[in-house]
């Protein structure tokens, strides 16, 4: 089937702008994370949830980064004003199982890069 | 913050050869995972090691790990140049955990 979707693959925004990507999980996985990865490193934590519930966003850098997944399929992250730190790939992965039983993988999109100028 | 750090951070080696590369970590873990992440795609699944597993085979690729000495190592033997990609280990305990990774280059 259809692996995990990410929307739009670039995007470009001038700094103070208002961002929204989207992820399309694969289809029935409880689970969904999204991760931010800078240049050169591995991805780092951002937010998880279980089906509609946002379980963890710990990750999220400021209060001007926003997720959701209303109906516990397609999830949003929406980054406002936004700062030429925030410039990354951010990747949407989804997996079957809960977080905490992570005994089957995450399946990653191709991440949106986003850059702030 | 980054919970495994990969060693080294590039590897450059001949088409044909085994490439290795290592993991440490801090905290105790649930298992341990790597990844592999082409340039500008997603990261890929490749093996899980589950803590109380010493080591495990899937096809080319060969994971150990040693709890004891919180570390982790795999191992692609017969490299080819399409392995050319980013590796990760991610440890998982309350959260999937990524390290900073290995670029590994095959020379064909």
């Amino acid at each position: 089937g259809a692996g995990v979707s990410q929307s739009p693959r670039y995007k470009v925004a001038k700094r103070g702008q208002d961002v929204a990507l989207r992820c399309d999980p694969i289809s029935g996985h409880v689970s969904l994370f999204w991760y931010q990865q800078a240049l050169g490193q591995g991805p780092e934590f951002l937010t998880y949830f279980q089906n509609e519930a946002q379980l963890d966003k710990s990750g999220l850098p400021s209060d001007r980064f926003f997720a959701e997944r209303p109906e516990g399929s397609v999830s949003t992250l929406k980054i406002q004003r936004t700062q030429q730190e925030d410039s990354a790939v951010y990747l949407c992965a989804s997996s079957s199982r809960r977080q905490g039983e992570y005994n089957s993988p995450l399946h990653f999109g191709n991440g949106t890069r986003l850059t702030v100028t | 913050s980054q919970q495994g750090e990969e060693d080294p951070q590039a590897l450059s080696i001949q088409e044909g050869e085994n490439a290795t590369m290592n993991c440490s970590y801090k905290t105790s873990i649930n298992n341990l995972q790597w990844y592999r992440q082409n340039s500008g795609r997603g990261l890929v699944h490749l093996i899980l090691i589950r803590s109380n597993e010493r080591e495990k085979h899937s096809g080319r690729l060969r994971v150990t790990l040693d709890t004891s000495k919180k570390s982790s190592s795999l191992l692609i033997t017969a490299s080819r140049a399409a392995d050319t990609a980013s590796y990760f280990c991610a440890t998982a305990r309350v959260k999937l955990v990524f390290g900073a990774g290995t670029i590994l280059r095959v020379k064909s």
